[in-house]
């Protein structure tokens, strides 16, 4: 599976734009971006994954690249809640298994 | 939506015991579940993929013996941590994935063996 390279951490004020990037620059034609996140002490949390085109959900935003080597993950107005850690994952879209990497932990701050 | 329960939420066991933890798939039959294993400040680590009427399979390093899993339904998975001792203390989650949705999880089980 590709690799996926993400900053450590980030912080964002509340009511802001949160733009989470991710690095996958190895990724190949069948394997889909996926997003999800960690809230302390809580099972991981599927946001939104996708393969080539922009993604929309009523959490989050995906935006691809042309090329698929990044992505970003877009929470529009981020509150004190969507304080977590960020996992982007890349995987074959009909392989079940994820496998995590060291996330990016978003503080959104007041 | 899809949702994966997970019981206990905590268990405190004395080494040298027996410890299992459930796994349901509430709205959805699902044939193959994970079991993922997470210690402090670090991520998840998959353990072992849960087949339904078969075998599970082990990630390399995992003992299979200490770490049992049963996946007797199409929608229960349980591992079974035998002979707990206080290394084994760690957040236990388990996964799940219907017909065309992406994996869920379960919302993880604190294992604290003193």
């Amino acid at each position: 599976d590709a690799k996926t390279t993400q900053p450590t951490s980030m912080d964002c004020a509340e009511g802001r734009a949160a733009n989470l990037p991710c690095n996958h620059s190895t990724i190949s034609g069948n394997e889909y971006v996926y997003w999800y996140r960690q809230i302390h002490s809580q099972g991981p949390q599927y946001i939104i994954h996708g393969l080539k085109n922009n993604e929309t959900n009523e959490m989050a935003s995906l935006i691809i690249t042309e090329d698929r080597k990044s992505s970003t993950l877009i929470l529009p107005h981020a509150t004190l809640r969507d304080t977590a850690v960020y996992y982007c994952i890349v995987r074959v879209g009909d392989n079940n298994d994820m496998r995590f990497g060291a996330g990016t932990r978003l503080t959104v701050k007041p | 939506g899809a949702v994966v329960s997970q019981h206990p939420s905590r268990v405190i066991c004395k080494s040298g015991t027996s410890v299992k933890i459930e796994c349901r798939s509430l709205d959805f039959q699902a044939t193959t579940m994970f079991w993922y294993r997470q210690f402090p400040k670090q991520s998840l680590m998959l353990m072992a993929t849960s087949n339904e009427g078969s075998k599970a399979t082990y990630e390399q390093g995992v003992e299979k013996d200490k770490f049992l899993i049963n996946h007797a339904s199409l929608t229960l998975s349980t591992l079974t941590v035998t002979s707990a001792h206080p290394e084994d203390s760690s957040f236990y989650i388990c996964s799940a994935r219907g017909l065309s949705s992406p994996l869920h999880f379960g919302n993880g089980t604190r294992l604290t063996v003193t």
